[in-house]
């Protein structure tokens, strides 16, 4: 089965900074790739499918890029907002495999 | 827009069955796989598995032999049943349908049950 590998487990990022977080799939998978955020003690939400069209709602300072076995989730500006965890997911064939997660916070 | 209401027991014994159902409201059921989703006490998201209208299963491997996942297609729900569970299956359920090969995630989840397994 394919593995799914984000990095890194966690960073703490300046309001207004660039964020990148990379999701590594261990075989390809074109790009059936999605980025959730999940608040704590709330439901994840979908950011971004397809690696990078972004989800009706979602702001555009979220933006996903890449295919094959490597992806990016960037955060061209942190807002406070922002605090969560961020999960991708490939959704080419089951199993559909989470991403270990990545968490966000302000420094 | 479609919505996913679960329910199910919230508090089990060691070794008893959990069992949870999701109903989904509002557009399409069939065409699509509807999946189970868990998430443990500060951890990560787990896929569980998934079905779709004709009843066609995927599980994922680490809990296939305890997993069984129906479909009710008259009522637009479909079940989750876990057996033998302990401790470690201690989480909140989610159902929802994420992306397969043939669609994109809409980003349809249902409000999550919590599930506590203990002596």
């Amino acid at each position: 089965d394919i593995q799914m590998t984000q990095s890194p487990s966690s960073l703490s990022a300046s309001i207004g900074d660039r964020v990148t977080i990379t999701c590594r799939a261990s075989q390809g998978i074109s790009n059936y790739l999605a980025w959730y955020q999940q608040k704590p003690g709330k439901v994840p939400k979908l950011l971004i499918y397809a690696a990078s069209t972004l989800q009706s709602g979602v702001p555009s300072r979220f933006s996903g890029s890449g295919s094959g076995t490597d992806f990016t989730l960037t955060i061209s500006s942190l807002q406070p907002e922002d605090v969560a965890t961020y999960y991708c997911q490939k959704y080419n064939s089951a199993p559909r495999t989470f991403g270990q997660g990545t968490k966000v916070d302000i420094k | 827009q479609v919505q996913l209401q679960q329910w199910g027991a919230g508090l089990l014994k060691p070794s008893e069955t959990l069992s949870l159902t999701c109903a989904v409201y509002v557009g399409s059921f069939s065409g699509y796989y509807w999946s189970w989703i868990r998430q443990s006490p500060g951890k990560g998201l787990e896929w569980i598995g998934e079905i779709n209208h004709g009843g066609t299963t995927n599980y994922n491997p680490s809990l296939k032999s305890r997993v069984t996942i129906s479909v009710d297609t008259s009522k637009n729900q479909f079940s989750l049943k876990l057996s033998s569970v302990t401790a470690a299956d201690t989480a909140v359920y989610y159902c929802a349908r994420v992306g397969d090969g043939n669609n994109p995630p809409p980003g349809y989840w249902g409000q999550g049950t919590p599930v506590t397994v203990s002596s």
